[in-house]
């Protein structure tokens, strides 16, 4: 059974950087097909798809992120991180990272973390 | 504003049907697979279904999706106290290259 575990702190302040990372277990994020994604959703409000990352490395963003957002894969460690650039209030948000598999010939979000409150506060 | 509407909320009593509507756009659901996914209050949401109309291994048949158009359902039967949740339909946007979500629907089971 996969299992994903986001981290990092909970607390940034406005025009900082945000940085979390999911740690993977039961399973090898270099493993072909999968995709390793970042979903974000604000407090009392619905879900966002921030990104994903592919075992190979090749990356695919949200667009209205799409400036300020970098997923990379740290294979060493069965890890996957997020950063974000230039917080602002509107980021605050609980992060999840997820797991796309393949499924014939779609993508499913199968695998979740438990996910991590981010907070920009000053 | 989400790129698919959902109604915000939705009810039933125990052991009645209800249906939960996704209503996109030819650029999304027209063209793509449509997913569903449960959120139980303060939890990761957790896919229901896949593929337009798949259940993942472990969820209950009295869960179904289907697809016809710009629009998807999600059709609970049987209502039971424990599907009090939040209900999220997802798919491809193809204008954006990217994953999109409803805005959600949260089910009160009376």
């Amino acid at each position: 059974q996969v299992q994903l575990q986001e981290s990092g702190p909970g607390l940034v302040k406005p025009s900082e950087t945000l940085s979390l990372t999911c740690t993977v277990s039961g399973g090898s994020v270099s493993s072909g097909a999968y995709l390793w994604s970042w979903i974000r959703q604000p407090p009392g409000k619905g879900l966002e798809w921030i990104g994903y990352v592919s075992y190979s490395g090749s990356t695919n963003y949200n667009p209205s992120l799409k400036s300020r957002v970098t997923i990379s894969l740290d294979t060493s460690k069965n890890q996957f991180s997020l950063k974000l650039t230039s917080v602002t209030a509107a980021d605050t948000a609980v992060y999840y990272c997820a797991r796309d598999a393949p499924r014939g010939n779609y993508y499913s979000l199968d695998f979740w973390g438990q996910g991590t409150l981010f907070t920009v506060s000053s | 504003q989400s790129v698919l509407t959902q109604p915000p909320s939705a009810s039933g009593t125990p052991g009645q049907r209800v249906t939960i509507s996704c209503s996109g756009s030819s650029s999304n659901i027209r063209n793509n697979y449509v997913y569903w996914y449960q959120q139980l209050p303060g939890t990761a949401p957790k896919l229901l279904i896949c593929g337009n109309n798949q259940r993942p291994s472990g969820v209950p048949d009295r869960f179904s999706g289907s697809k016809s158009g710009t629009s998807a359902s999600l059709a609970i039967s049987g209502l039971r106290a424990e599907d009090e949740a939040d209900y999220y339909c997802a798919t491809w946007e193809d204008s954006l290259s990217g994953r999109v979500f409803g805005g959600g629907t949260k089910l009160t089971v009376l």
